[in-house]
């Protein structure tokens, strides 16, 4: 089975502090994404990584930033956490497959309170 | 560029019953793919149905089942026979694949649905 960790499921910050998010995959997939999900908005993609030190911003990438210098990790930081980045992130993973049949694996979630 | 609408933002249903998820989308692409993932309470989301948009046949996964109308830009999701075990955040997701940059998914909005004894 695949398995997407994340080193944290609460985190809880002040405004202003440099947070670290770690996601990791067993599964020696080459893709990786970050997301974040708020209620009524769904998911949406923050940063993509197809490969070791790749990385595509995604739809909302201001105020984050993502480092892959292992094929199996892929990090999220926020520079300077504010209020508005409390929300639910959501790491994933996948193997580039052709015809649809590529599956993005979640990891459980970190749930992310800047106070 | 791309959209996905999921218009009901909480349903639910009996046990043993059927429930319907509706879910639209925009795109001038002609080859892509749709999913719906399920997120059950505090556990991670998985992956229920995939569609291929060339193919005219609606996808099936057991009590699972997507109604596939591609003029229409319409792709809902049928569970059939519901469990208390279905109850789950549902969101519908669009793909159009980029080779080499892995198939970026476009969520909707999300569906609650809760399956009552």
């Amino acid at each position: 089975d695949v398995k997407v960790t994340q080193s944290s499921r609460y985190l809880v910050k002040r405004t202003g502090e440099k947070v670290f998010l770690e996601c990791v995959q067993d599964m020696d997939h080459e893709n990786m994404f970050w997301y974040r999900q708020d209620p009524g908005l769904g998911l949406r993609l923050i940063y993509f990584s197809y490969d070791v030190k790749m990385k595509e911003k995604g739809d909302i990438p201001e105020g984050y930033s993502v480092s892959r210098e292992k094929k199996e990790r892929f990090s999220l930081i926020l520079e300077s956490a504010s209020t508005n980045q409390t929300s639910m992130y959501l790491c994933a993973s996948s193997l580039p497959l052709a015809g649809g049949r590529e599956t993005q694996y979640f990891g459980p979630g970190t749930r992310l309170l800047v106070l | 560029a791309q959209t996905v609408t999921q218009s009901q933002p909480e349903m639910s249903v009996q046990e043993a019953e059927t429930v319907t998820l509706s879910c639209t989308y925009d795109t001038s692409e002609n080859n892509y793919y749709l999913f719906w993932y399920k997120q059950p309470p505090s556990r991670q989301m998985i992956l229920v149905i995939r569609q291929e948009a060339y193919k005219q046949q609606n996808a099936t996964e057991n009590r699972f089942s997507v109604n596939f109308q591609k003029a229409a830009k319409s792709f809902s999701l049928k569970i059939s026979d519901s469990q208390l075990g279905d109850t789950a955040m549902y969101f519908c997701a669009f793909m159009n694949p980029t080779y080499n940059q892995g198939g970026k998914l476009i969520f909707g909005q999300g569906t609650e649905l809760s399956v009552k004894p």
